[in-house]
């Protein structure tokens, strides 16, 4: 059974920095892509990052460029989210995800529970 | 970057039939994948490649996607259906996009 169990969340004041954690197993992590999805109060799902299984591709909403970095540690089965400079748009749950599929069709095929993380003064 | 526009809600009574919608720019060439979010639980996967059920899913739940449309029908509707349905596609230019979420209502 494939388990992703997110932690690192918590408050922030505005341009601070936090680092999420996402566990995973039961599956063959090194060969998974993987992504993080935030979701702010009241709000739809909105993409932020996703890494190759390799950890050499990586991609990044607009809104995050230049301020987090997705990273993993295959040895440890563990996925990253560096988040520097935070503002208060940032406040939202993320989620890690597992992604399967082939080019242009991948879809996020298991989720984690989530991490809250807010920032604010 | 692309868009997809999807009914902000609806609803439905149980047993009758629950038909989303979400629209995009020549979206029938896309893969167009569908989760489903109960109030404080995370999404989960209900289809993907539009029409493709995964392990778990009940047959209630199917799809279509042709021209500027993909629909989301879950036939039968039920209680526990009542959820917040999201698209979703893979675009170059916007990566991995979201439409904006239908709040399903069971009445």
């Amino acid at each position: 059974e494939v388990q992703l169990l997110e932690s690192g969340g918590g408050l922030v004041q505005p341009g601070g920095s936090l680092r999420l954690s996402c566990a995973a197993s039961g599956f063959t992590f090194y060969m998974s892509d993987m992504t993080w999805v935030r979701q702010a109060p009241g709000k739809g799902l909105e993409w932020v990052s996703a890494l190759s299984g390799s950890g050499q591709t990586t991609y990044y909403v607009d809104s995050v460029q230049g301020r987090f970095t997705i990273s993993r540690d295959n040895s440890k089965n563990t996925l990253y989210l560096e988040m520097n400079n935070l503002r208060a748009d940032d406040t939202a749950i993320y989620y890690c995800a597992k992604m399967g599929g082939g080019a242009y069709r991948q879809r996020l095929e298991s989720w984690g529970q989530g991490a809250l993380v807010t920032v604010s003064s | 970057s692309y868009v997809l526009t999807q009914p902000p809600s609806m609803s439905v009574a149980p047993g009758q039939t629950a038909r989303i919608t979400c629209g995009g720019n020549n979206i029938g060439s896309k893969y167009v994948h569908w989760y489903q979010q109960r109030p404080g639980q995370a999404p989960v996967l209900v289809l993907y490649d539009g029409s493709v059920r995964p392990s778990g899913i009940p047959d209630r739940f199917s799809g279509s996607n042709s021209g500027a449309t993909a629909t989301l029908t879950i036939i039968r509707v039920e209680g526990g259906d009542e959820a917040d349905y999201y698209c979703q596609v893979w675009d170059p230019n916007g990566n991995w996009v979201f439409g904006g979420g239908t709040k399903l209502t069971v009445l």
